[in-house]
Formats: C-alpha cells, sequence, structure tokens
C-alpha cells in the first residue's frame, strides 16, 4: 500500500526557519516524482515544487522558486521541503504528493494527510 | 500559464439528485500525439486529503464509484454525480496535468440541499 506519511504540525515565528517531511513507503521511491502542494486557510490547491529522487532533478512553481527548497533522502525514502525564512503569508496546509508518471504530466495519485504549518508573533 | 475556471463555485443538490460541474481551461489540454485529454477531477471531503477521482478526462480511478462520471474535449470537461450521496459532501477540483504546473481550478463545493 503506497503511503506517504508526513511530519506533525509546526507552529512557527516570522523569520524562523523550517524543514517539513514526508515518508514514503509501499513503492519504488526513486522511480516516482514527489513533490508538495500549498493550501492556503478556506482557499484552493497551488502547486508548489517536485522532486525525483531517483536523480535528485527539481522542478518549481514560478510562484514558489527561491522562496522553498526542496530536497529528499532516498536513503529514508524521504522528501523534504524547507524555507529559509517564513513569512505569515506561508500559514498554511502542505501537502506531500506523488505522481503517477515521469514525464512532464502533474497527475497526482497520491496525497498525504497534510502538515499544517502555522506562522504568527 | 494554463488558467482553469469551474463553475458553479457552489450547489446545494437533494439526495438521489445529480450534481453536475463544469471546468474551463484557458487553451486545449487535448494532446494531439496520444488523443488523450490531460485532465483530472479530484474530491476533498471537509478535513481530509483530495482523492484522486478521474483522470484522462473520463477514467475512473480503481475504486471510485460509477455514480462519478467525467466528460468533455479540449477545453470543456464536467464532473457528474448520477445520484448524490452523503458521502458526497465535499470540494471537487479540476486540474489539468498537460503541463508540469499543473493548475487546478478553483473548486466547486457540493452540499445537501
Amino acid at each position: 500500500e503506497v503511503q506517504l506519511v508526513q511530519s506533525g504540525a509546526e507552529v512557527k515565528k516570522p523569520g524562523e526557519s523550517l524543514k517539513i517531511s514526508c515518508k514514503g513507503s509501499g513503492y519504488s521511491f526513486t522511480s516516482f516524482w514527489i513533490g508538495w502542494v500549498r493550501q492556503m486557510p478556506g482557499k484552493g490547491l497551488e502547486w508548489m515544487a517536485i522532486i525525483y529522487p531517483g536523480d535528485s532533478k527539481t522542478r518549481y512553481s514560478p510562484s514558489f522558486q527561491g522562496q522553498v527548497t526542496i530536497s529528499a533522502d532516498k536513503s529514508i525514502t524521504t522528501a523534504y521541503l524547507q524555507w529559509g525564512s517564513l513569512k505569515a503569508s506561508d500559514t498554511a496546509m502542505y501537502y506531500c504528493t506523488r505522481r503517477r508518471y515521469y514525464d512532464s504530466s502533474a497527475l497526482i495519485d497520491y496525497w498525504g494527510l497534510g502538515t499544517l504549518v502555522t506562522v504568527s508573533s | 500559464d494554463i488558467v482553469m475556471t469551474q463553475s458553479p463555485d457552489s450547489l446545494a443538490v437533494s439526495l438521489g439528485e445529480r450534481a453536475t460541474i463544469n471546468c474551463k481551461s484557458s487553451q486545449s489540454v487535448l494532446y494531439s500525439s496520444n488523443n488523450k485529454n490531460y485532465l483530472a477531477w479530484y474530491q476533498q471531503r471537509p478535513g481530509q486529503p483530495p482523492k484522486l477521482l478521474i483522470y484522462w478526462a473520463s477514467t475512473r480511478e480503481s475504486g471510485v464509484p460509477d455514480r462519478f462520471s467525467g466528460s468533455g474535449s479540449g477545453t470543456d470537461f464536467t464532473l457528474t454525480i448520477s445520484s448524490l450521496q452523503a458521502e458526497d459532501v465535499a470540494i471537487y477540483y479540476c486540474q489539468q496535468y498537460y503541463s508540469t504546473q499543473g493548475t487546478f481550478g478553483q473548486g466547486t463545493k457540493v452540499e445537501i440541499k
């Protein structure tokens, strides 16, 4: 059974750094793109970034390029999303996702339960 | 970027009745080399992550009840719930996955009348 198990909720202050994680299991971690989708409170879904753990190739949405960093450690089948300096506007639910196909298409077949990040002074 | 626009933003349907959601893309998501529409539908129940319902515009994901169906081609698509059940209360999103960006519609909230 494919599972994406995300790290727990975080409460941070503006300017702090953060790294959240997503552990994949039940499939070949190095053979599928894994990524992150943001959902701000009461809002829709926004794709942020993806990584191919097999060769560490990454892609970023222009909206998030330079704002976050995606990485993966294939030895422990875990992907990460990190911020260097959080802002209040980063408050959101962050979903870890797996893409079904290797090509550039963005179909998501599995979602983690989400990591709630709250940034408040 | 391909912009996805759903209508309506919300709808209330009686149990057992039909619910219809529309999705329009700003450019065609029909890929000529394989004649496939790169359009998916997701369901997000309250407090849960989204779940894949339909891909290639009309292919149901494994385990999805057959009351859910998708249709359309090019730029205009429809998700139909043939007989609304209580567990179908959710927000439904369309997504084009033609591009790496994979943009979503704004969502349509389905409630019980």
